[in-house]
Formats: C-alpha cells, structure tokens, sequence
C-alpha cells in the first residue's frame, strides 16, 4: 500500500516551454505532498510543500512564479515548470504525507515517494 | 539552519564485509530517516527512527540513532553486491504548522560492493 506516482516518469522539452508533472497518491489521502528536485549525483532539495486547497509553501530560492504548484485535491499535485531553460533539467520526485491510510501499516509521519520524473530541456 | 552530513560519500567494498555510515545532524530532531536509491530511480524507504536509542533492523542493515549526539548509523553486515546503491539519511523537522515533518536529506553514501 502507499504508493504514489507520477506522470510523465521522463520528458524532454524545448527551451522557453512549460511542463507540468503530476504527483498522485493511489490509494490513500494526502493533504501534504512535496516537491524535491535532484541533479545529477547530489542530494534531494526540498522545493515546496504543497497543501490540499491552499498555497504551497516555498523553500528559500525557489522561484514561485516558475515552478507552479497546484494540489486541487487529496489524491493530485501538480508542479508547472514554467519557460523552462537547460538549467531546469533535473529530477523531480515528489512525495505524499499519509493522512489517513491503511491502518496498523502506514504512519502519519512517513513520506511515501514517487518514482520520479526526468525533465531534460533542450 | 538545519544541516545534515553523511560519511563517507563514497564506499567501496568487498563481499562479506563489514562497515559503517553516519549521519550527523546540527539542530535536534527526533525523526531521522534511511533511504536507498538505486541509478535512475526513486528512494525507497529503509528505516524510520523515532527516538533515542532506536535500533531497527532489515536483512544485512541495521540502523540506529542517538538523538544526544545528533548521530545515526547504518551498518552493513556481510555485504552483498545487491547492497550497491546510494544511502541517503533525512532529519525530519516538524513544520510550522504542526501537521508534518520536512526532510532535510544528507548528501547520500554511493555503496559499491564489489564481488
């Protein structure tokens, strides 16, 4: 149980366009998803927390007008890469908090993570 | 800010043996988190240690935290090649709002065993 996915798993755009990735959790509520970002052979950087019906909060340096967080409902989050350059290439993999879930096996306070989306811009 | 180390980055090392890695943090937390990430794929979810002392074992690894010391170990024990992969702890920090935890990832341990 927990799973979470995401749509598209990889991309590749031309500079100047938009790509929006999806983030669903499958079978269980999330009210909090997040948003990371990893390139390549570092770390994952939190960029946002994204809230059911509410804005997102963003970390330092992430720019809100660029990277567009929408969490329409307790099972969706989307993150827009707005005029997206070569330097938006990266993974982004994002992450639901179990709200209310299969019981006695998951807990409040683990993150179940997507698979992951591989956006390259051209 | 919170700040979260890992050693050693890089780890090779032969079938069979044994060996170390840690995870020291800045600022207490009582949530810490191991993850294992294979190429080109996501991060699956290890352990989770809540409080101090905690020992939890899975297989060949065995994590452990000292909230005291602000340090969590993972030990391998008697490697395998399916070990090889990249270890990433995470302090969890309850966000301003009391509702969840933010993960403050390590830099990650890249793990080859070699046969």
């Amino acid at each position: 149980g927990a799973v979470v996915s995401q749509h598209p798993s990889w991309v590749i755009c031309k500079s100047g366009t938009s790509v929006k990735i999806e983030c669903r959790s499958l079978d269980f509520q999330a009210t909090t998803m997040f948003w990371y970002r990893q390139f390549p052979k570092q770390s994952l950087m939190l960029m946002a927390t994204s809230n059911e019906g509410s804005k997102a909060t963003y970390e330092q340096g992430v720019e809100k007008d660029k990277f567009l967080i929408n969490h329409a409902s307790l099972t969706l989050s989307t993150l827009t890469v707005t005029s997206a350059h070569p330097e938006d290439s990266s993974f982004y993999i994002c992450s639901a908090s179990l709200v209310v879930g299969l019981a006695g096996r998951t807990r409040r306070d683990t993150q179940y993570f997507g698979p992951g989306t591989r956006l390259t811009v051209l | 800010e919170l700040k979260v180390e890992q050693n050693p980055l890089f780890l090779s090392m032969q079938e069979g043996k044994n060996y170390t890695i840690y995870c020291n943090y800045s600022t207490t937390s009582d949530r810490l988190y191991w993850y294992r990430q294979d190429p080109g794929k996501s991060l699956e979810s290890l352990f989770v240690l809540l409080s101090n002392g905690a020992v939890k074992q899975e297989g060949r690894l065995m994590a452990s935290l000292d909230t005291k010391a602000r340090l969590s170990t993972l030990h391998i024990t008697a490697a395998v090649h399916d070990l090889s992969a990249t270890y990433f702890c995470a302090v969890g920090m309850l966000n301003s709002g009391g509702s969840n935890y933010k993960l403050t990832f390590g830099k990650g341990t890249l793990l080859t065993v070699n046969p």
